[in-house]
């Protein structure tokens, strides 16, 4: 069992809907990630906060929206989506986050499949 | 930037056989490397991590890997491999605030 909690685990969206994927730790992590991974491909960041400030974007679409409302817990705030974006996205928590450090080790959830009609 | 890379796509192994998986890596400076796993339809694990002494890495499930400096490389080994490893193997590193994985490689085992 992970320690980074994803829901919901499937998702099934038209590409009208606003849907939001959540993810909560409870590791006292400062930092938050998402990525996204499609069928055999490894894992592409999208986005890092570092102490519940976004610190990277990864050129992400903006139908794609984060939000970190706390330290523990990471949102993903989907609109407009294209069939394209079906994936599995990944959250993932570390201690720290930075470029003076590095990110130490990532604790992953198990993903939400979001599937676009 | 960064980039890892995994120069094997699909390793297929016996039971017993040993297994070496290479990863190369590009940053110059000093880095923080991972090796991942993720077993069938399971979130990805940490297998083992290197961030300064000792080179030789000892991880969970019997996996070791070693960070050569001088050939930019940490490559994951296990001395006999069991029908349970099957999985996708992602070598990562993570010293820019971020972690870039490789391409992965899937290992498959046959009883």
């Amino acid at each position: 069992d992970t320690e980074v909690t994803q829901t919901p685990k499937h998702l099934v969206m038209g590409m009208t809907n606003k849907k939001s994927l959540k993810c909560e730790q409870h590791m006292g992590h400062r930092a938050m990630y998402w990525y996204k991974q499609k069928a055999k491909k490894p894992p592409e960041l999208m986005f890092v906060y570092s102490y519940e400030k976004l610190s990277i974007n990864e050129s992400v679409p903006s139908r794609f929206s984060p939000e970190c409302p706390n330290s523990s817990l990471l949102n993903l705030h989907l609109h407009a989506l294209q069939p394209e974006d079906s994936a599995l996205y990944l959250c993932a928590s570390s201690r720290n986050s930075g470029r003076v450090r590095g990110t130490g080790e990532l604790f992953f959830g198990e993903g939400s499949r979001l599937t676009v009609l | 930037a960064q980039s890892v890379s995994q120069h094997n796509h699909h390793v297929i192994l016996s039971e017993a056989a040993s297994l070496e998986l290479g990863c190369n890596y590009s940053y110059g400076g000093t880095v923080n490397l991972f090796w991942y796993v993720q077993y069938p339809g399971q979130h990805l694990q940490l297998l083992l991590k290197y961030f300064s002494g000792d080179p030789l890495v000892k991880g969970i499930k019997g996996f070791e890997a070693e960070f050569i400096k001088s050939k930019f490389s940490f490559n994951l080994r296990k001395p006999s491999v069991q029908w349970s490893d099957t999985a996708e193997y992602f070598c990562a590193e993570g010293s820019q605030g971020n972690l870039i994985f490789g391409k992965g490689t899937k290992l498959s085992v046959k009883p």
